[in-house]
């Protein structure tokens, strides 16, 4: 099942701040979060697993409530370079990436 | 060095054709996934291979047909295009997830297929 992102879209300007949440229905190993931009492929951010492990760039700040099944994706001091559409994805025990239908950031100077 | 690569970047058809997408990574994957992505930007698993077998076939119309001849290549053919099918189609790769679930996967630029 496609986990739910909110909001679908935002709009800030330079050095605001915003986040984007996940909400998942399933218990999960682990959620994804990914950048793409317009005509390019999805690039990704930050992968945070159950347990606490998190990757990702040192620049992007995410958590994951394990009880909730809920992720949210911090974006502090938002730069032109932010804009695009983030998701997340979801994976439980099939072992695959479920998509959310992403939430569409606009940064203005 | 490019990490996943996909040929060709753009592709029209006429509907009733047949086509094929080809994919390689060179990043060492044991995973290689297929994806579609519409014109809402959904972007839904399509297939999955782990060292050459199938592991996820969505639903997908069997008109799709994957083949890995080797864990750095999947391509996809698809017989009988319909309009449907327009789309972008984004191969992808990723280490098997050892603490279950999937490790980070790495898309390729993506196919834009417009089917008329």
């Amino acid at each position: 099942q496609q986990p739910v992102q909110s909001p679908q879209a935002v709009i800030l300007r330079e050095g605001e701040d915003a986040v984007i949440n996940c909400s998942s229905s399933k218990a999960l190993y682990s959620v994804h979060w990914y950048r793409q931009k317009h005509g390019e492929a999805p690039v990704f951010l930050m992968i945070l697993l159950k347990g606490g492990e998190q990757k990702g760039h040192e620049k992007i700040s995410a958590s994951f409530n394990e009880k909730k099944q809920q992720s949210s994706l911090y974006l502090t001091a938002s730069q032109l370079s932010y804009s695009g559409t983030y998701f997340c994805g979801t994976a439980s025990s099939a072992r695959q990436l479920t998509f959310g239908s992403g939430t569409q950031l606009t940064v203005l100077p | 060095d490019t990490a996943v690569s996909q040929t060709p970047k753009y592709l029209v058809t006429q509907m009733g054709n047949d086509k094929s997408i080809k994919c390689e990574q060179n990043l060492g994957h044991d995973t290689m996934y297929w994806y579609k992505q519409d014109s809402k930007k959904f972007l839904k698993i399509m297939f999955s291979y782990n060292n050459k077998e199938l592991i996820i076939n969505e639903t997908v119309p069997n008109r799709f047909s994957p083949k890995s001849p080797d864990k750095a290549h999947l391509n996809l053919h698809i017989n009988s295009l319909e309009l449907g099918d327009s789309a972008v189609y984004f191969c992808a790769s990723s280490q098997w997830g050892t603490s279950g679930g999937t490790d980070t996967q790495y898309f390729g630029p993506g196919t834009r297929l417009t089917v008329l």
